[in-house]
């Protein structure tokens, strides 16, 4: 089955700073990947997602990109602020969701 | 809010207790979905249900009964539990059968604490 790791498990930034957080992916028939954002009490959400059939994907502040031939794909967010602190997961799919294990922002004002 | 409520947020049951958590999704979808998140693990996929069909149960115990009485409900009931059950137990709903239109949506979790 699938196997997605990530990295890193924690990060830490000051306010303005751009973030990356990677995911490196087993299955080469994986064709979607979303990234969800989990702030404390709730429960993850979609921030940006991308299909294998795209390399690049911007949002505002967010990006995503990947390398299929590499299998992995990284989230890009620029000019970070102290509310995007949270955990951020990535994902892959062929088939049913499997997810990286989390990484805890904190975006120091 | 993304459409999908659960309640309640907070459970805590003794390991004789027998209680269920709901799911409702208020955006149209015919795939539900129960996930498992403990502290510093993976989200795990417990359920799939499409069109209130069940298609995937992965390898949970049976102490984790799901229930989905139509598209829009889903239940999971709770007997018998251990504390190393206790964890944020997610609902998630999509719109199956379409590639291009399958994100999960998530709800804000149940947090379950068994005593």
């Amino acid at each position: 089955g699938e196997n997605v790791e990530q990295h890193p498990s924690t990060l830490s930034v000051q306010e303005g700073d751009s973030a990356v957080i990677k995911c490196t992916y087993s299955d080469s028939a994986s064709n979607y990947f979303p990234w969800y954002k989990q702030e404390l009490g709730k429960g993850p959400q979609l921030i940006i997602d991308i299909r294998s059939n795209v390399g690049e994907k911007k949002d505002q502040r967010i990006a995503v990109t990947l390398n299929k031939t590499a299998k992995h794909f990284s989230l890009h967010i620029t000019e970070t602020q102290p509310e995007d602190s949270a955990v951020y997961f990535c994902a892959a799919r062929y088939g049913k969701l499997t997810f990286g294990q989390g990484t805890i922002l904190t975006v120091h004002p | 809010e993304t459409g999908v409520t659960q309640t309640p947020r907070h459970l805590v049951m003794g390991m004789t207790n027998k209680k269920s958590l709901k799911c409702e999704q208020h955006l149209g979808h015919n795939a539900m979905y129960w996930y498992k998140q403990s502290a510093k693990k993976p989200l795990e996929l417990m359920f799939v249900y499409n069109f209130k069909e069940q298609t995937e149960n992965n390898s949970v115990p049976s102490r984790f009964s799901p229930e989905c009485p139509n598209s829009s409900h889903l239940f999971l009931h709770l007997h018998t539990l251990q504390p190393e059950d206790s964890a944020l137990y997610l609902c998630a709903s999509s719109q199956a059968g379409r590639p291009s239109t399958d994100t999960q949506y998530f709800g804000p979790g149940t947090r379950l604490t068994v005593l």
